[in-house]
């Protein structure tokens, strides 16, 4: 993997449904993979930031894993609510700094 | 506290112009990065400014420069506009103390068209 890579690109669940994601990110000289969630007109806003491998972070209905070793993190979403509609972009910090690299981002949809 | 924030929130230029684009950081923050999301992209790294100096720079041209200032609000500006040009910019504060690992904080964007 050179790039991030996000998927699925879009996904409409209906409400109380569970829910996955998958980022694929660079594996050699990882230093962090951060989550942020984009609702439309808004700021995106963070939802975690995660460093070792193995990791697990959870945020309320959220919760994200991290493997270093292959270069993968899963975005979790338990019992989908409407207000959980929104893009879900990850980012990858290589090789020290403060430079982000984002995939292309997950559009959620949640319907009732 | 205040968040990041961003102005304009829209903007039309024509090809050839010049435009500035502002950023206030989150209250506390001293590290400003611009990013551009062009459609069907995700954010783009421009560059970061810390202590009034550029620090890292992403693949993008001399055209676009940026500042930082004593009050660690930053612009970004973008000189002789071309269509690609046109997307959302944002801006992102943190803490350079935080180390590469710290969050960063993004505001709304500034959208960009250029004609």
């Amino acid at each position: 993997i050179l790039n991030v890579e996000q998927s699925p690109q879009s996904l409409h669940v209906q409400e109380g449904d569970s829910t996955n994601f998958t980022c694929s990110f660079p594996s050699s000289n990882f230093y962090a993979l951060h989550w942020y969630r984009w609702e439309t007109a808004k700021s995106p806003e963070a939802l975690f930031v995660m460093t070792l491998n193995g990791d697990e972070k959870k945020k309320g209905r959220i919760s994200a894993t991290l493997n270093t070793k292959e270069g993968y993190s899963y975005l979790y979403i338990k019992g989908s609510q409407p207000e959980d509609s929104a893009t879900y972009l990850c980012a990858s910090l290589t090789g020290g700094g403060n430079k982000l690299t984002f995939g292309t981002g997950t559009q959620l949809k949640v319907e009732l | 506290d205040a968040g990041v924030t961003q102005s304009p929130t829209h903007l039309i230029k024509t090809r050839g112009q010049q435009v500035t684009l502002r950023c206030s950081p989150k209250s506390g923050h001293d590290t400003v990065s611009w990013y551009q999301q062009a459609l069907g992209q995700g954010p783009q790294f421009i560059f970061q400014y810390y202590e009034e100096e550029e620090r890292q720079r992403g693949n993008f041209p001399d055209r676009f420069s940026g500042h930082q200032f004593p009050n660690y609000s930053s612009e970004l500006n973008v000189n002789a506009l071309l269509l690609g040009d046109s997307a959302l910019y944002l801006c992102a504060s943190s803490l350079r103390i935080g180390g590469s690992t710290d969050t960063q904080y993004f505001g709304p964007g500034t959208r960009l068209t250029v004609l």
